[in-house]
C-alpha cells in the first residue's frame, strides 16, 4: 500500500552487522505490526506498538515507534543467517476495526 | 499452525474457471482476513469478514467474492479466473485479545495458466 512506505527494499548485510528497516506511514498510526516471512512461507508475527515512544524487542530484534514521524523502526543487532527473510510492517490507520494495510516488504540477505 | 489452515496449499487452473480458496479457524475468531501477495506490491486485501454473513471490500476486490456461513470457514471465490490473480494468497485471523498481530495461514499459491 502507498500508504505505508518501507525503506530499503532489499538490504545485503555481513553476517554480525546491525541494521535498520523503516516504515513510514503518510497517516495516523493507530497500531504498527511487524512480520518476518521466510521465502515460500507464511508470516510471523514479531511485535505490535501502539503508543508514540514505545519500544520492544524480542531476542535481537528491536522495533521502536516514532509518532511525530509516524515512523517505525526495527533494528536488528548482530544479524544472523537466521535473520534473513522478508520483514514487513503493517498499520492500523483507523480508529476502530479497519484491517492491516502493509508495506511492501523488505528482503533481506545475511551473508556470512 | 495457531488453529488456521489454508486449502489447497497449491493449485494450478485455466482461464475462465470458477476456483474456491478455504481458510479454516479452530479458534472461534470473529475477524477473517484475505490477502493476496505479489512482487512489487506486498501484501493486498482483498476481502475481510467481521462475522457470519458479515463481509466487507478490500483494496483489490474486483473478480473475488467471499463467503462465511459459518464462524470458522471462510471462502475466497474467484469468479472467472485470470492471469492477473495468479499470486500467494493468504488468510489471517484477529485473536481476540489486544498486543497479537494477525494470525497468518501458510498461504495457497494459485497459478492461472
Amino acid at each position: 500500500s502507498q500508504e505505508l512506505e518501507q525503506s530499503p527494499q532489499s538490504l545485503i548485510v555481513q553476517e554480525g552487522k546491525n541494521l535498520t528497516i523503516n516504515c513510514t506511514s503518510s497517516k495516523t498510526l493507530y497500531g504498527l505490526y511487524w512480520y518476518k516471512q521466510k521465502y515460500g512461507e507464511g508470516l510471523i508475527f514479531l511485535m505490535m506498538l501502539q503508543k508514540g515512544g514505545e519500544e520492544k524487542s524480542h531476542e535481537k530484534i528491536t522495533a521502536k515507534l516514532d509518532e511525530k514521524k509516524q515512523q517505525s523502526s526495527l533494528h536488528i543487532t548482530a544479524s544472523q543467517p537466521s535473520h534473513a527473510g522478508i520483514y514487513l510492517c503493517g498499520a492500523v490507520l483507523n480508529s476502530g476495526n479497519t484491517p492491516l494495510v502493509f508495506g511492501k516488504g523488505t528482503r533481506l540477505s545475511v551473508i556470512a | 499452525d495457531a488453529g488456521i489452515t489454508q486449502s489447497p496449499r497449491h493449485k494450478v487452473t485455466e482461464t475462465g474457471t470458477p476456483v474456491t480458496l478455504r481458510c479454516h479457524q479452530t479458534e472461534n475468531h470473529r475477524y477473517m482476513y484475505w490477502y493476496r501477495q505479489d512482487p512489487g506490491h506486498g501484501l493486498r486485501l482483498i476481502h475481510y469478514s467481521y462475522g457470519v454473513k458479515d463481509t466487507d471490500k478490500g483494496e483489490v476486490s474486483d473478480g473475488y467474492s467471499v463467503s462465511r456461513s459459518k464462524t470458522e470457514d471462510f471462502l475466497l471465490t474467484l469468479e472467472s479466473a485470470t492471469s492477473s490473480q495468479t499470486s500467494v494468497y493468504f488468510c489471517a485471523i484477529k485473536p481476540g485479545q489486544g498486543g497479537s498481530g494477525y494470525t497468518f495461514g501458510s498461504g495457497t499459491r494459485l497459478t492461472v495458466v
